[in-house]
């Protein structure tokens, strides 16, 4: 069956410092999504990605999809201590899976 | 719009008993999915409906967990007996279609003792 993979589990960054996160799907997905859930929250959807190689930005946030639809990645520019949080991608296959996500952590 | 709402927001039980999560989503969202986060861990996918036909409940545990979907519209999660393991947040999320967002929960935070 379907498995999203993402890496890494955890990400602790610099406030100020870029990083990136990157999900794998063991196969191709008809469209990719990206939610983020704040501590003690629920996921919230962030974006979606349906064409291979499409890439979509939200102000810090760069949200790219694998030319092969097999793979997502998120980079996040300048990190803020509002970006804390745990994010996850998940791919549409026949159902909705989630990857295991990233959970973020900012150092001011 | 009201969003995706779910009931009880935690709950603690003991194991060996009964317990019924529910789920009422977005107001024309056919699809319906339960998933169940444990500490830490993945979204781990239980089941989706469209409408009130089960589409795929291959994430379902074991046949202690029953979900149901009465006339399309809300859901029910039931965990009968419950186990220690069971424990995590239950979260619903609905869609209008298969492919477009989907609209979390607050969750159920269930505590089996």
């Amino acid at each position: 069956g379907q498995q999203v993979m993402q890496i890494p589990q955890y990400q602790h960054v610099q406030e100020g410092e870029d990083f990136t996160t990157y999900c794998n799907s063991s196969t191709t997905l008809s469209n990719i999504q990206w939610y983020k859930q704040r501590p003690g929250g629920h996921p919230v959807f962030l974006i979606q990605l349906v064409k291979s190689g499409e890439v979509k930005k939200q102000k810090r946030l760069t949200f790219q999809f694998g030319e092969a639809k097999k793979n997502s990645s998120l980079h996040i520019t300048a990190t803020q201590t509002t970006d804390v949080g745990t994010y996850f991608c998940a791919g549409h296959d026949y159902k909705l899976s989630f990857g295991a996500g990233t959970t973020v952590t900012v150092r001011a | 719009e009201a969003g995706v709402t779910q009931f009880p927001s935690h709950s603690v039980i003991e194991k060996g008993q009964t317990v019924t999560l529910r789920c009422d989503p977005i107001s024309g969202h056919d699809n319906l999915y339960w998933y169940r986060r444990v500490m830490g861990k993945e979204i781990k996918f239980l089941l989706h409906f469209v409408k009130e036909s089960k589409q795929d409940e291959s994430g379902m545990p074991n046949n202690r967990f029953l979900a149901e979907r009465t006339g399309g519209t809300y859901s029910t999660l039931k965990v009968q007996p419950a186990e220690l393991e069971d424990s995590g947040v239950y979260f619903c999320a609905s869609s209008q279609s298969r492919v477009t967002e989907a609209f979390f929960g607050q969750g159920t935070r269930l505590t089996v003792v």
